[in-house]
């Protein structure tokens, strides 16, 4: 099936610092989703991608869907304290009449104030 | 609106007990997910219903049964579980029959089995 490498695995920055993530995948995808998790919360999505080559922003997020469309990167730009958290990327893709959603390991994110 | 409301937030039961966990969202979304997910982990997906059917099953073992009552409703009944079974349960909606959509998570139900 559907797989979804993202990295890094973790990282630690210092509050200001700039961030990027990304996500790879030896399939194509119709879209590319990015989402926050908190510690017992259900995943919110940050930015949703569905063409090849786009790229959109919210707020101090970026993300660019690959032109292959079996990449896509997001970037936070000058960090804060409250974007601690677990960063999932997402495929989407319509298989057999249903619509599969599938996820990467996720990015923990720790920013130091 | 984009919510989806599950509920309840928590749920402790023993191995023979039957529980249900309930999802609701009233964006008008056509396609309900349930995805189990265990700590540090991504969620993985179990079952996707399109159009009130039940389009994906992950292999799910039996005593996970799904049922879809309406297009705004998706229950998730349990039954004889197991201790491994323990984890974050999300639901989530999104439009259907495209695959070109977002995707939105309810808050998880804490599932301990004792």
């Amino acid at each position: 099936g559907q797989q979804l490498n993202q990295s890094p695995q973790s990282m630690f920055i210092q509050e200001g610092e700039d961030v990027s993530m990304n996500c790879t995948s030896s399939s194509i995808f119709n879209t590319w989703l990015w989402y926050k998790q908190d510690p017992g919360e259900g995943p919110v999505l940050l930015i949703a991608l569905y063409k090849a080559g786009e790229l959109t922003s919210n707020g101090r997020l970026t993300a660019q869907f690959g032109i292959t469309r079996k990449d896509s990167f997001l970037n936070i730009s000058a960090s804060i304290p409250s974007d601690v958290g677990i960063y999932f990327c997402a495929g989407q893709y319509f298989r057999g009449g249903s619509e599969k959603l599938v996820f990467g390991k996720g990015t923990k994110l720790t920013v130091n104030p | 609106d984009t919510e989806v409301t599950q509920t309840p937030k928590h749920l402790v039961m023993g191995m023979t007990n039957k529980k249900s966990l309930k999802c609701e969202q009233h964006m008008g979304h056509r396609a309900m997910y349930w995805y189990k997910q265990k700590a540090k982990k991504p969620p993985e997906l179990m079952f996707v219903y399109s159009y009130e059917k039940l389009s994906i099953n992950e292999s799910v073992p039996s005593r996970f049964s799904p049922e879809c009552p309406n297009s705004s409703l998706l229950n998730l009944h349990l039954h004889a579980l197991q201790p491994e079974d323990s984890a974050l349960y999300l639901c989530a909606s999104s439009q259907a029959g495209t695959g070109y959509t977002e995707a939105f998570f309810g808050q998880g139900t804490r599932l301990t089995v004792v």
